[in-house]
């Protein structure tokens, strides 16, 4: 069965450090791969996918994510942290075709200290 | 450009009542409609999917159901609420061609079962 396995509940860093998310996959087939963040008491906000092509792939607010299918990952990175990325983040995988169902991981609630 | 509405933003029901949750989506036809549920402190749940109108598929069992009485518009029903509904229901939509394989979801319902 699929499945979605992100480290770390929580993550700390300081203004201005580097953000690291980690997501790992199973998956039997290609996978699509998304990272989403959410704001409290909002909806989920796409960040970054990668369906096919480049493995490195950036998305929106200075993120990105490599696509390493050797290591079932898509670890998601900032080089500098900002006050305003404190939020949670998902990553979530698309094995379903034309469904579209999404798994998503547990989440990672991200803190950014001043 | 699309939209996605869901209304109310939150709600507080009795335990034994109904509910209704509404999301309608703008811009685009013929989209695949998603629910969700995400539990204080959990990850989001896929609750239902529709790939098109009368087309819906239930992903856990549970005491709601779900229907599309129009292609953009997505309900989300109980005839009684338990206690156990609590929580932070969130519609998504996604394109059904072009490669857009991404979902987009709206603003959340905030349900308290009391």
């Amino acid at each position: 069965a699929q499945s979605v396995t992100q480290l770390g509940s929580h993550v700390s860093v300081s203004e201005g450090a580097l953000v690291l998310l980690r997501c790992n996959y199973s998956s039997s087939v290609p996978p699509y791969l998304f990272w989403y963040v959410q704001y409290p008491n909002q909806g989920l906000q796409l960040l970054l996918k990668y369906t096919t092509g480049a493995t490195l792939v950036k998305g929106i607010n200075g993120f990105e994510a490599e696509f390493k299918k050797s290591e079932t990952s898509f670890h998601l990175t900032k080089p500098s942290a900002h006050m305003s990325d404190a939020a949670e983040y998902f990553c979530a995988v698309d094995v379903s075709g034309n469904t579209g169902k999404l798994i998503f991981g547990q989440g990672t609630t991200l803190q950014v200290k001043p | 450009s699309q939209t996605i509405h869901q209304w109310p933003a939150t709600l507080v029901q009795p335990v034994g009542s109904p509910l209704s949750l509404e999301c309608t989506v703008e811009g685009t036809s013929n989209p695949n409609l998603y629910w969700y549920r995400q539990a204080a402190g959990r990850g989001l749940q896929l609750l239902f999917y529709s790939i098109g109108i009368d087309q819906i598929s239930s992903e856990v069992p549970q005491n709601l159901s779900a229907s599309r009485p129009q292609d953009r518009q997505f309900i989300l029903s109980s005839k009684k609420l338990l206690l156990s509904d609590s929580g932070f229901y969130l519609c998504a939509w996604r394109g059904d061609s072009g490669g857009a394989y991404e979902q987009y979801f709206g603003p959340g319902t905030r349900l308290t079962v009391t």
